[in-house]
């Protein structure tokens, strides 16, 4: 199974909204619900930050949500702060499978 | 407090073999499936594995299929990966997973990773 498409890197400055997107198929993303994104710390393990495409797990500021569109999904951080430069992965997972994106950078400027 | 604690990585000759282990803590290890995600150096995350909570349903990503195993002992609470015939590519930080279900699956608790080396 290929991987998600996602754009190697976004940037914004603080306060500003950045939107990563996500694109697989109709056998993924488009056709199901499973649609997850992680975020990751340079030399940390990768954090659940939304899924079931826009739900977010306790804890997880209001800043981060999800939508999908097609085939396409995306991760929208509004009021963008200097701690959520990281990188992101989107996921479809399937329970026999899983596939994740190529990550995202995000640049806080 | 769910806590993933990964162990056994190291460095290993192209052709070797390892044993991962992940002891799970501060929930019901026997209530969730659970999965293998590594992460080579630089690279992003790649799926590898997935085990039901009864070890009724297992799962390989076809760059493993055939080398790697995946088991679990409920009652040690422990989660494994039984690396053989191992190839420089297999070179990554090996992270074990739960997995959370709701409308859809996905994995909600991570432990930090163990690297795994495979040179000569």
């Amino acid at each position: 199974q290929s991987a998600l498409t996602q754009p190697r890197s976004v940037s914004g400055s603080p306060g500003q909204s950045v939107t990563i997107s996500c694109t697989g198929t109709s056998s993924d993303v488009g056709g199901y619900n499973y649609v997850s994104w992680y975020q990751q710390h340079p030399g940390k393990a990768p954090k659940l930050m939304i899924y079931d495409v826009s739900k977010r797990p306790s804890g997880v500021p209001d800043r981060f949500s999800g939508s999908k569109s097609g085939n396409t999904a995306s991760l929208t951080i509004s009021g963008l702060q200097a701690e959520d430069e990281a990188d992101y992965y989107c996921c479809s997972y399937a329970g026999s499978h899983g596939v994740f994106g190529g990550g995202t950078k995000l640049t806080v400027l | 407090e769910v806590q993933l604690v990964e162990s056994g990585g190291g460095l290993v000759k192209p052709g070797g073999s390892l044993r991962l282990s992940c002891a799970a803590s501060g929930f019901t290890f026997s209530s969730y499936s659970m999965n293998w995600v590594r992460q080579a150096p630089g690279k992003g995350l790649e799926w590898v594995s997935s085990i039901s909570s009864s070890s009724s349903y297992i799962y390989y990503a076809d760059s493993v299929k055939g080398r790697f195993t995946i088991s679990r002992d409920n009652a040690k609470n422990s989660l494994y990966l039984q690396m053989n015939s191992l190839r420089a590519e297999d070179t990554a930080v090996y992270y074990c997973a739960r997995v959370a279900c709701r409308l859809s699956c996905y994995l909600d608790y991570w432990g930090q990773g163990t690297l795994v080396t495979v040179s000569s």
